[in-house]
């Protein structure tokens, strides 16, 4: 019954490695969302997705693609790893009659680039 | 701890005691604003929100302030409890975007039993 769900909630991998962050909603939601928390706890939106539909594309460095195959899904491909990738990636989705605001956010996918 | 090295405004209260927590926002074109609680290894979770056409709005243990002069929030917590130690952010819907929240840097809250 969770409603944000992502896999994994680790993940440690080498420089130059490419690794996908899937993120899942149960909600009914259209749009979704990425976040990034650095280690002094900053969460910075991403990318965010209206119905499949990339809508927010924050100068994130082109090595990140998100992919959305439908509104319940948005998953999150990095190639090419560094250092600087690790954090901790939150997915979120909300309502889009309230997509300016309440969000329901994942448990977080813990990134150690090493 | 979890706080070393994060360099977070903190906040320490005894048990029962009321806390406050103050943010300032940038945009003054945000129109809507929200309080979220993150625990330890969680992502951050809905506590109250707040449209710029109100002042104060109250929830369960938590008032919400606003003061759109100075740009700046509040969030009281009554009360307050081991359980409500947590890293709390206000956000802001970044000029009023439809789907863009701006998160303020985060406090962290340690409530002493």
């Amino acid at each position: 019954d969770t409603a944000v769900s992502q896999t994994p909630k680790y993940l440690v991998t080498q420089m130059g490695n490419d690794k996908s962050i899937k993120c899942e909603q149960n909600l009914g939601h259209d749009t979704m969302y990425w976040y990034k928390q650095d280690s002094k706890k900053f969460l910075k939106i991403m990318f965010s997705y209206n119905n499949k539909e990339l809508i927010i594309n924050e100068t994130v460095p082109n090595r990140f693609s998100p992919k959305s195959p439908d509104k319940a899904h948005l998953n999150l491909h990095i190639n090419s790893l560094e250092l600087g990738d690790s954090a901790v990636y939150f997915c979120a989705s909300s309502p889009s009659d309230r997509a300016g605001g309440f969000k329901f956010f994942g448990p977080g996918t813990r990134l150690t680039v090493l | 701890g979890e706080s070393v090295g994060l360099h977070l405004p903190t906040l320490s209260v005894q048990e029962g005691d009321n806390s406050i927590i103050n943010c300032a926002y940038s945009n003054s074109a945000s129109d809507y604003f929200i309080w979220y609680k993150q625990e330890s290894g969680k992502g951050p979770q809905f506590i109250i929100d707040i449209r710029s056409n109100m002042d104060k709005r109250q929830g369960q243990r938590v008032t919400v302030l606003l003061n759109k002069t100075v740009k700046h929030l509040s969030l009281q917590i009554a009360a307050t409890q081991p359980g409500d130690s947590a890293v709390y952010f206000c956000a802001e819907n970044s000029g009023g975007s439809n789907y863009k929240l701006t998160f303020g840097k985060g406090t962290l809250l340690t409530v002493n039993p």
